[in-house]
């Protein structure tokens, strides 16, 4: 079974609302980070919250972690429809060596 | 910024023929890892290395080796292709003992095997 899981699966917004998109994992991590792909293309990362932080802003993000309840979220505000793509979570098992990707969040934004 | 490079961009064979998948890590990064990404798929997870030494295995079949070489680029062979084994290939680097973990992602080779 998958370590990271996406949740929700696609999410369609209109310009100017905010997304947010959650991850849950399963086993203990050293930190867990958030990609981001367009349709075919490489993979680009976005934000990296190691286990001891709870939260952490970049421009128009912001990611949580709550290692109790082994999840996480990201949160994209004021949305453009430049922001349509796939967002993966990936976590770390094996301190740096192993990263596990969950299914994703497949994000439209409506202009 | 000198990004993660990855050759070839495209790569089409036959059946049962082998590929060649090279990787050329950021510059003074120390671990390289391989991700197979189907098509819909996340990615998965194949191999990693750290300082030329194979750090650790995901879900790589036994007919793909990869080897990272003295100038850290790496390597990923496939053998006896498989129409199965038509995906994204990427490969990434980190610099994890600087402690900094982030993965860098190539633009990937996309492998259709026919």
């Amino acid at each position: 079974s998958q370590q990271g899981e996406e949740d929700p699966q696609a999410l369609s917004i209109q310009e100017g609302e905010n997304a947010t998109m959650n991850c849950s994992y399963k086993t203990s991590i050293n930190n867990l980070q958030w990609y981001r792909q367009n349709s075919g293309r490489g993979l680009v990362h976005l934000i990296l919250i190691r286990s001891n932080e709870r939260e952490k802003h970049s421009g128009r993000l912001r990611v949580t972690l709550d290692t109790s309840k082994k999840s996480s979220s990201l949160l994209i505000t004021a949305s453009r429809a430049a922001d349509t793509a796939s967002y993966f979570c990936a976590t770390d098992v094996n301190y740096g060596q192993n990263f596990v990707f969950g299914p994703g969040t497949r994000l439209s934004v409506l202009p | 910024a000198a990004g993660v490079i990855q050759s070839p961009r495209h790569l089409i064979k036959e059946k049962r023929e082998t590929a060649t998948l090279k990787c050329y890590p950021i510059p003074r990064h120390d671990t390289v890892y391989w991700y197979q990404q189907g098509p819909g798929q996340d990615p998965q997870f194949l191999i990693s290395f750290y300082e030329k030494m194979q750090s650790d295995k995901g879900s790589i079949p036994d007919r793909f080796s990869a080897q990272q070489f003295s100038d850290y680029h790496s390597e990923l062979n496939m053998s006896s292709l498989e129409l199965g084994d038509s995906a994204l290939y990427f490969c990434a680097s980190s610099s994890t003992g600087g402690g900094t973990d982030t993965q860098y992602f190539g633009p990937g080779t996309r492998l259709t095997v026919l």
